[in-house]
């Protein structure tokens, strides 16, 4: 079985460049996350998508990231424009949600990560 | 809100010897989840271990072992018989199954093991 897929590994721009990642997790993985995780730190949620619904943006900083999950499968995190703060590691993870079961343990599946650094 | 604390920053054992690897959590719901995640130096998030709320005997998995003290809101990791592939980023996460599903994460202890 294929992991969680992102691309590109490594991405160098200049500040107010634009950038967009990519991800394409775990086939019959209903839910997608994107995590922002700084050097040192650990990850923190940017957004959940259930299918196609983004259920969870609270942490998204909506002026510059933006975020989609065509049909329910892969997505796209974008920032424009991307400032100094935003270099860190970019992660994609997946999970199937099948309700609160003996057993069910939830995990999230990462992808690699992109790693992105604003000069 | 919930809040998971790791705090040790670092940890150094001996190839062979066991560690233990400190979580605390804080959450108000009565229904949630606890993860240990590995990182190496690669990059990518391995999961370790995971243990529920309700389960009344400490997770297992290998060489991996948590001891949940509910009551004490800890669900600290032990390796055992430590390898040097195990050198890695260790996060403690959490999920709470009542309110929502984010997982949340502690700020990872790195662990280094010595020939």
């Amino acid at each position: 079985e294929a992991g969680v897929v992102q691309s590109p590994r490594y991405k160098i721009i200049e500040k107010k460049q634009p950038v967009a990642f990519w991800c394409n997790p775990i086939s019959g993985h209903n839910t997608l996350y994107w995590y922002r995780q700084n050097l040192g730190q650990g990850p923190e949620l940017l957004i959940r998508y259930e299918n196609e619904e983004a259920v969870d943006d609270s942490q998204l900083p909506k002026d510059r990231f933006s975020a989609e999950r065509l049909k329910g499968v892969d997505s796209t995190l974008k920032i424009q424009p991307a400032e100094l703060g935003d270099s860190a590691v970019y992660l994609c993870a997946s999970s199937v949600y099948r309700g609160q079961r003996e057993g069910h343990t939830g995990e999230l599946f990462f992808g690699e990560g992109s790693r992105l650094t604003v000069l | 809100a919930q809040k998971i604390t790791q705090t040790q920053p670092g940890m150094f054992v001996q190839e062979k010897e066991a560690v233990t690897l400190d979580c605390t959590y804080d959450t108000s719901d009565q229904s949630y989840g606890l993860f240990w995640y590995k990182q190496p130096s690669s990059g990518e998030m391995i999961f370790l271990i995971y243990q529920g709320s309700y389960d009344e005997q400490n997770a297992t998995e290998g060489r991996y072992s948590l001891n949940f003290q509910k009551a004490r809101k800890s669900a600290n990791l032990v390796i055992s018989a430590s390898q040097l592939g195990d050198s890695a980023m260790y996060f403690c996460a959490m999920r709470n199954w009542g309110s929502n599903y984010k997982l949340t994460f502690g700020k990872g202890t790195l662990l280094t093991v010595n020939p």
